[in-house]
């Protein structure tokens, strides 16, 4: 089992619609958890840290369920500037940072 | 405010040919990590470095090697360039293990050997 899981996709949703990720991690003692954005072979880029209690930034939400060791992120009224691969992010406390290879989402006009 | 930065951008290497990669943080950030990145594959953690002269062995170490002789630099060294290696390299960057650090990534290098 990967330590890090997600659907690759891809999603395609029409412009305004809600999206919903999901990302599995099989480590119960993994403390940090991120969610990235990646354009096409770009660097990666931070979207948000998401929090136990959940939290939300402008159309994105994300949430976090460690019984279940999942999290998710919503992505509300879809943007075509929205298309990417979306990454999940584990950190265990250490130095070591665990990715997932990524789920595209592609949002048409 | 640069952040994480990468030189060279672009490089084309014949079989055999050796170089560096260096990767330049501003943030004062502890920790460095050099990763590659393959066409449908995830990120791959190549060597990372905890501190200033300290280096360790990632997933995918084997074909290059590191140093951090300075906080703020972290250089990837291919001693004899393999195709193998042609590839996307990404530099990132992040403070000690708190709480929530998120990484800090330069915008990549991209390499072919030929």
């Amino acid at each position: 089992r990967k330590e890090v899981e997600q659907d690759p996709g891809p999603f395609n949703v029409p412009e305004g619609a809600t999206v919903a990720f999901n990302c599995t991690y099989s480590n119960s003692a993994s403390q940090s958890f991120f969610w990235y954005r990646q354009d096409c072979r770009k660097e990666p880029k931070l979207l948000m840290s998401v929090y136990s209690s959940g939290n939300e930034d402008g159309r994105f939400t994300a949430q976090l369920n460690r019984a279940s060791q999942y999290i998710s992120l919503l992505i509300r009224d879809s943007k075509l500037s929205d298309s990417a691969t979306y990454l999940c992010v584990v950190n265990d406390g250490t130095y070591k940072y665990i990715f997932g290879t990524g789920t595209r989402l592609k949002v048409l006009a | 405010n640069a952040g994480v930065t990468q030189t060279p951008k672009f490089r084309v290497l014949k079989t055999g040919q050796s170089m560096t990669l260096l990767c330049a943080q501003d943030m004062n950030h502890e920790y460095m990590y050099w990763y590659r990145q393959d066409p449908g594959m995830g990120l791959r953690l190549i060597h990372y470095s905890v501190g200033e002269g300290t280096t360790a062995k990632g997933e995918v170490p084997d074909g290059y090697n590191v140093s951090r002789l300075k906080k703020q630099n972290f250089l990837l060294g291919l001693e004899s360039a393999a195709p193998s290696q042609t590839s996307v390299y990404f530099c990132a960057s992040s403070r000690l293990q708190g709480s929530g650090q998120p990484q800090h990534f330069g915008d990549g290098t991209r390499l072919s050997i030929l």
